[in-house]
């Protein structure tokens, strides 16, 4: 079975731009979360979708969002892009978060802001 | 909200030493705990996981242990190998807006020394 697919792996975007990232679950699973990752912070929570709905949301500004297919993938958008919006950005997939099913995640998009 | 607490942020070991890893979690009513290992340019993969019911879980040379009274959890690693050089996440599993949602200790740098 595939593993969750992020892409790209790797974007470079100046100040003020807007991005999308891309990111397809393993087969079957219906709850995406995304996480921010940097050195000082660890993973920080951003959003989980789930059956196209946004359940949760992280302590994030508006200018990151998200959204969800009916096929489950899912894509993040970060508008009005800022230095410190330089991250790794990870997505996990799984069953249903609700129910004991762990967190399966990609190889992330590295974002960097010039 | 959960906020999940991760000792120490780096760690040398002589390969064949055992290596612990400490976390503190704040929610009482946190009822899961994966463990995560992250190798470098890949994203977190779940290595072992424990829920509240049970006290300590061993897979080969990986042991997590979980004392709710003093709400905290540890990840054991025998007999290190070099390949076990990577970053280590604990994690806690709250509810958040009536949905679960999983938060992330700051990671601990393993280096196994051959």
């Amino acid at each position: 079975k595939a593993g969750v697919t992020q892409t790209p792996r790797y974007l470079i975007k100046t100040r003020g731009q807007q991005v999308t990232l891309s990111c397809s679950p393993i087969s079957g699973h219906r709850s995406v979360s995304w996480y921010q990752q940097t050195p000082g912070q660890g993973l920080q929570f951003l959003f989980e979708y789930f059956s196209e709905t946004q359940r949760n949301k992280g302590n994030f500004p508006g200018r990151f969002s998200g959204r969800q297919f009916s096929n489950s993938r899912s894509e993040m958008n970060v508008s009005t892009l800022e230095l410190g919006d330089s991250a790794l950005y990870l997505c996990a997939s799984s069953l249903d978060q609700g129910r004991d099913s762990p967190l399966h995640f990609g190889n992330g998009t590295r974002l960097t802001v010039t | 909200g959960e906020n999940v607490e991760q000792h120490p942020s780096t760690l040398s070991v002589q390969e064949g030493d055992s290596a612990v890893i400490k976390c503190t979690y704040s929610d009482s009513a946190s009822n899961y705990f994966p463990w995560y290992k992250q190798e470098l340019g890949k994203g977190p993969q779940l290595i072992i996981d424990i829920r509240s019911n049970v006290g300590e879980k061993k897979d080969q040379r990986i042991a997590v242990t979980l004392n709710k009274t003093a709400k905290h959890f540890s990840l054991h690693i025998t007999e290190t190998q070099p390949e076990d050089s990577a970053v280590y996440f604990c994690a806690a599993r709250s509810l958040s807006g009536g949905y679960q949602k999983v938060t992330f200790g700051t990671g601990t740098k393993l280096q196994v020394i051959p």
